[in-house]
């Protein structure tokens, strides 16, 4: 596709579910970034891959959340025991530069994935 | 630390004005800033970046001011129109790949 893919769009689990949500980065990106964006408040970074790579998950919040891309492009971000914390839009971006910022510095976001836990 | 804030939450201005959203920043080691525009309900978009040896760099309508002496960052959106209502977000790199982002300035934009 032309852009980042993200679904599903909208989320809603009940406290206690597991959910997953899908990214589809831009073709040729080996740069691939999960955030997390609270209402009215910045993207917070969670984690970060190159190519299958994941080379920091400094930023998840817990060990509940867990993010994958086992052949490089597609990533998933997991979620177990939803708590209504967790409710938030998660956005994953891609960039083509391997340090995700030196050389052009874009990142491309997706849409976003709203999770709302009731 | 990495902390990146903004001065404004919220800005309005006249369509035609100039507009001017401003930027804080920490972190003495970052050495490239980016600004970002958020529309509802989308992901945010690049609009320019500039890396901490220049001081201006001018886009379509955009100019971004940095001045690493007071650690101060600006946008500058010239003629401001009614597609340029949004969330804009100043966001550093410290030369690795995570980009830190502020928690954003809303910019109204009045007919």
């Amino acid at each position: 596709g032309a852009g980042v893919s993200q679904s599903p769009r909208y989320k809603v689990a009940k406290r206690g579910q597991d959910v997953a949500l899908r990214c589809d980065p831009i073709s040729g990106h080996v740069s691939l970034f999960w955030y997390q964006q609270a209402l009215g408040q910045g993207p917070e970074f969670l984690t970060y891959f190159q190519n299958e790579a994941q080379l920091d998950k400094s930023g998840l919040p817990s060990d509940r959340f867990f993010a994958e891309r086992p052949e490089g492009s597609v990533s998933t971000l997991k979620i177990q025991r939803t708590q209504q914390e967790d409710s938030a839009v998660y956005l994953c971006a891609s960039s083509l530069a391997t340090s995700g910022g030196a050389n052009t510095g874009e990142l491309f976001f997706g849409e976003g994935s709203r999770l709302t836990v009731l | 630390g990495e902390s990146v804030g903004l001065h404004l939450p919220t800005l309005s201005v006249q369509e035609g004005d100039n507009s001017i959203i401003n930027c804080a920043y920490s972190n003495s080691a970052s050495d490239y800033f980016i600004w970002y525009k958020q529309e509802s309900g989308k992901g945010p978009q690049f609009i320019i970046d500039i890396r901490s040896n220049m001081d201006k760099r001018q886009g379509q309508r955009v100019t971004v001011l940095l001045n690493k002496t007071v650690k101060h960052l600006s946008l500058q959106i010239a003629a401001t129109q009614p597609g340029d209502s949004a969330v804009y977000f100043c966001a550093e790199n410290t030369g690795g790949f995570k980009t830190i982002f502020g928690a954003g300035t809303r910019l109204f934009v009045k007919a």
